[in-house]
């Protein structure tokens, strides 16, 4: 089944540690995109990354950083940095080009202990 | 600043009726429009992608519209289910955007009463 995974589906991080989110696609897609999404606060932008090596800050990248060294692959740490890390997080892929679909994976959701 | 939003944030239906649920936007100059559905607790599946240059798109009981002048999206489900029952998302492109991100509403929370 072609599609986004992400793992783990729930996560819990001690004060001052950081911790990684996995997001994996097997849709060939060039385009990655990690969403948060806070509630009724709708989805906010962390990062993105239109092809391999290469990545750019979104709305709100304090606290956070990205590696895309695989097409597949855009894994996303949540660093010690971030002062309110508690929330769900959405990994998103899509094609290049300027009408195609977005699709997502099922979420992380990310508890401070 | 470009802004999307979707009002009401909650609404209650019996079973049967038609939805109609609203997205509107403050910049006109868009590639696209996506409707999306969120279960709780889960990830986002797209639901209707409308282009720039289309005024609906439609799949099965589900009909979009967009009016770029006005800066509006309607999403229409035909004859709802409590199956619909989930929380909907409209999100635009920006042709301005950078990477041809995403912009999202903040959601209507959708409950179909049987």
């Amino acid at each position: 089944d072609g599609g986004i995974t992400q793992s783990p589906k729930y996560l819990f991080r001690k004060e001052g540690q950081n911790v990684t989110l996995s997001c994996e696609q097997n849709l060939n897609h060039d385009a990655m995109y990690w969403y948060r999404q806070d509630p009724g606060q709708g989805l906010r932008l962390i990062y993105y990354s239109q092809i391999v090596n290469d990545f750019q800050k979104g709305d709100i990248a304090e606290g956070y950083s990205v590696s895309r060294e695989k097409k597949e692959s855009f894994p996303l740490t949540v660093t010690s940095a971030q002062k309110n890390p508690t929330a769900f997080y959405l990994c998103a892929s899509s094609s290049q080009g300027l009408n195609t679909e977005a699709f997502f994976g099922q979420g992380t959701r990310l508890t401070v202990v | 600043k470009q802004e999307v939003t979707q009002i009401p944030a909650a609404l209650s239906v019996p079973e049967g009726e038609n939805l109609v649920l609203n997205c509107s936007f403050t910049d006109s100059a868009i590639y696209n429009l996506q409707w999306f559905r969120q279960d709780p607790g889960k990830g986002l599946t797209s639901l209707l992608l409308i282009q720039s240059s289309q005024r609906e798109q439609t799949s099965g009981r589900l009909n979009a519209s967009l009016d770029k002048s006005s800066g509006r999206s309607t999403l229409y489900i035909a004859a709802s289910q409590p199956g619909d029952s989930a929380t909907y998302l409209c999100a635009v492109t920006w042709v301005k955007a950078a990477g041809n991100k995403l912009t999202f509403g903040g959601g209507t929370r959708v409950l179909v009463k049987p």
